[in-house]
């Protein structure tokens, strides 16, 4: 298995605090992203880097943000958390070698 | 704009009988990719099969089969003879090959297999 772990596994919040979700690789592989993972939808994605510092938004990025600074790590951060954001959140790692990716564990975010 | 679907919803069969999951996919790309993920009861997402859009060759791995059909835009996936374990959600996705690779995926499947 690739060496991703996503830390905390599981979260309960509340409405209008900060949270931040971590995404640790042990793969050296430059692309991670994060998905948030919701009944009817399959996984969406919400941000991606494709290196260091580099990053961008995907398909649901708003009320979300993402930081880089090292190859192995990858922070999503909800700078006021809503209800909506309740979900699923998955970090996975690929290479530019036909876009396979590798998923985590998952991290169940409950805003209350 | 790329699109995934997957029409079934919930598919309910008994142990040993075949299922045959559907995937749709919209796509201006020439070149991409095709991808079934399963995603067992315990949560985590397994890779299954990868699929290049210039290699229509249909593939058997033991149980599992998979129709790529370029004319119709599907890349349908089989379990023959279905275990209990088969049990779980099962994602198609799509990818092009300068999006960075980014997935873009279906609603998936839920598959309940009974004894």
């Amino acid at each position: 298995d690739a060496g991703i772990t996503q830390s905390p596994r599981h979260k309960v919040t509340e409405t209008g605090t900060p949270v931040t979700l971590r995404c640790h690789q042990t793969e050296n592989h430059r692309y991670m992203y994060w998905y948030r993972q919701d009944p009817g939808h399959g996984l969406r994605l919400i941000h991606y880097s494709y290196g260091v510092k580099d990053t961008d938004k995907g398909e649901v990025s708003d009320g979300y943000s993402v930081s880089r600074s090292k190859t192995e790590d990858f922070l999503l951060t909800l700078e006021s958390a809503t209800s909506s954001q309740t979900s699923v959140y998955f970090c996975a790692i690929g290479t530019a070698v036909n876009n396979e990716q590798f998923f985590g564990p998952g991290t169940r975010l409950t805003v209350l | 704009a790329q699109k995934v679907t997957q029409a079934q919803t919930e598919i309910s069969v008994v142990e040993k009988e075949d299922v045959t999951l559907d995937c749709v996919y919209e796509t201006r790309d020439t070149t991409y990719y095709l991808f079934w993920y399963k995603q067992p009861p315990s949560g985590e997402l397994v890779f299954l099969i990868r699929r290049n859009s210039f290699d229509e060759q249909n593939e058997i791995s033991g149980r599992y089969s998979w129709n790529f059909q370029k004319s119709t835009s599907s890349f349908n996936f089989t379990i023959t003879a279905s275990q209990v374990v088969d049990s779980a959600v099962y994602f198609c996705a799509l990818s092009a090959p300068d999006s960075w690779g980014k997935l873009q995926f279906g609603a998936g499947t839920q598959v309940v297999v009974t004894p």
